[in-house]
């Protein structure tokens, strides 16, 4: 039973490209969280989603910044237009369906986004 | 507005005891977490309390107080593999972790 799968584990982008990054729930987990980590800080709270359902963005940016969880595939986070103050990890997190961020939340090794 | 104080930076001798404690203020609170990172890993799960008490795993545990918004986490018998960042993380809703800015903790021979 693979855990959270993120990729790519790294991603270099200039300014003003576009970033895509990819998260695989844990099999059996329909709720996936993205959370934005800055050098030396704590993870902060960005999306909420199920499946087809972004169910609480009240973290993300409201510019530049979308989430998606399709019925198929991967969850995306996807950055346009890219700054320097963009570069973190991105970590995503998944739980079962029904039980939230219960107790545990599983996350992913992160993508660490570097705008050069 | 919502915050989490825990020390910055926490040095200890292999084999010792070490503390490190959490205080909240949230506007809503289900529960206080404890997480784990080592450098450029993910964050892993440590432990989580619902209840005032003491929680135990192993060489930690971990300690609520709800009236004092304060918890800490209990690190016993540290080894070296220890080193690592502490995040204390408070339960705000069904559906958010709200989480501290962490504690870097130093084990050294």
């Amino acid at each position: 039973n693979a855990g959270v799968m993120q990729n790519p584990r790294h991603l270099v982008r200039r300014r003003g490209q576009e970033a895509r990054l990819r998260c695989s729930p844990m099999k059996g987990h329909s709720h996936v969280y993205w959370y934005r980590q800055l050098p030396e800080e704590g993870l902060k709270f960005m999306v909420y989603l199920q499946k087809e359902n972004i169910i609480d963005e009240s973290g993300m940016p409201k510019e530049r910044f979308s989430a998606e969880f399709p019925k198929e595939g991967p969850s995306i986070l996807r950055i346009q237009q890219v700054v320097r103050g963009d570069s973190a990890a991105y970590f995503c997190a998944s739980s079962p369906a029904g039980t939230g961020l219960n107790t545990e939340a599983f996350f992913g090794q992160g993508t660490r986004l570097t705008v050069v | 507005g919502q915050s989490l104080e825990q020390p910055s930076e926490v040095t200890a001798v292999e084999g010792a005891i070490v503390q490190i404690n959490c205080t909240y203020q949230t506007s809503g609170f289900y529960g206080l977490s404890w997480y784990q990172q080592h450098d450029g890993g993910a964050p892993t799960f440590l432990s989580y309390n619902a209840l005032d008490g003491l929680e135990e795993t192993g060489r930690f545990s971990s300690f609520l107080s709800r009236s004092d918004s304060y918890g800490y986490l209990l690190l016993q018998e540290l080894q070296m593999k220890d080193s690592a960042s502490y995040f204390c993380a408070v339960q705000t809703g069904a559906n958010n972790l709200f989480f501290g800015t962490g504690t870097r903790l130093t084990v050294i021979p």
